[in-house]
């Protein structure tokens, strides 16, 4: 099936700190959503990236999609406690079926006050 | 509007029990997915199903089934439980499928002991 590899798998920073979660995959993407998980919590809907190359922004998190649509990356500038928890992508691949979306394992984000 | 509920929320089970686990989706939305969180394996998707039929199923063993009732509230039924069914169940509600937004329900933490 579809594999799509997230990296890194934990990330360290001090408050204030950049933050960075990479999405890479094998084949084309369709498009790719973004969730965040706080710790004990559920999956919540951050964005979807659907053109090449697209660029998001909310607030402190930039979203972005790899030109050759085979990756996507959120960044968070200036990181605060209410960021921790795990980010993960979720790939979409043209013609649908069980692999047609696929989760990341996530990174998660440990902040140091 | 209500989000997500899953009932129950907590569970506790033995070795060869079957359980169901239910889900009420956000009103107006016909697509339901069942996804299984596990620390080792991420969000692995069981199946979606909308306006009562099934539309993808996962790599999971025919133990795992669904439905999804004309009200569009949808339940899980995972039969002769193994060890290694321990594990967050999470289902998800969308208005058109799980290729768009999808709204996360807090979950039912199932335990095979």
């Amino acid at each position: 099936g579809q594999q799509v590899m997230q990296i890194p798998q934990y990330q360290h920073v001090q408050e204030g700190e950049d933050f960075t979660t990479y999405c890479n995959s094998s084949t084309t993407l369709s498009n790719i959503q973004w969730y965040k998980q706080r710790p004990g919590g559920h999956p919540v809907f951050l964005i979807q990236l659907v053109k090449s190359g697209e660029v998001k922004k909310q607030k402190r998190l930039t979203f972005q999609f790899g030109e050759a649509k085979k990756n996507s990356s959120l960044h968070i500038t200036a990181t605060q406690t209410t960021d921790v928890g795990t980010y993960f992508c979720a790939a979409m691949y043209s013609g649908g079926g069980a692999d047609g979306l696929t989760f990341g394992k996530g990174t998660h984000l440990i902040i140091q006050p | 509007k209500a989000g997500v509920t899953q009932t129950p929320r907590y569970l506790i089970k033995t070795r060869g029990q079957q359980v169901t686990l239910s889900c009420s989706p956000i009103s107006g939305h016909r697509s339901v997915s069942w996804y299984q969180q596990t620390p080792g394996q991420g969000l692995q998707f069981l199946f979606e199903y909308f306006s009562e039929t099934q539309r993808n199923k996962g790599n999971f063993p025919g133990r795992f089934s669904g439905r999804q009732f004309s009200n569009s509230r949808s339940e899980m039924n995972v039969s002769t439980l193994e060890l290694g069914d321990s594990a967050l169940y999470l289902c998800a509600s969308s208005l058109l499928g799980r290729y768009n937004e999808q709204f996360f329900g807090p979950g039912t933490r199932l335990t095979v002991l």
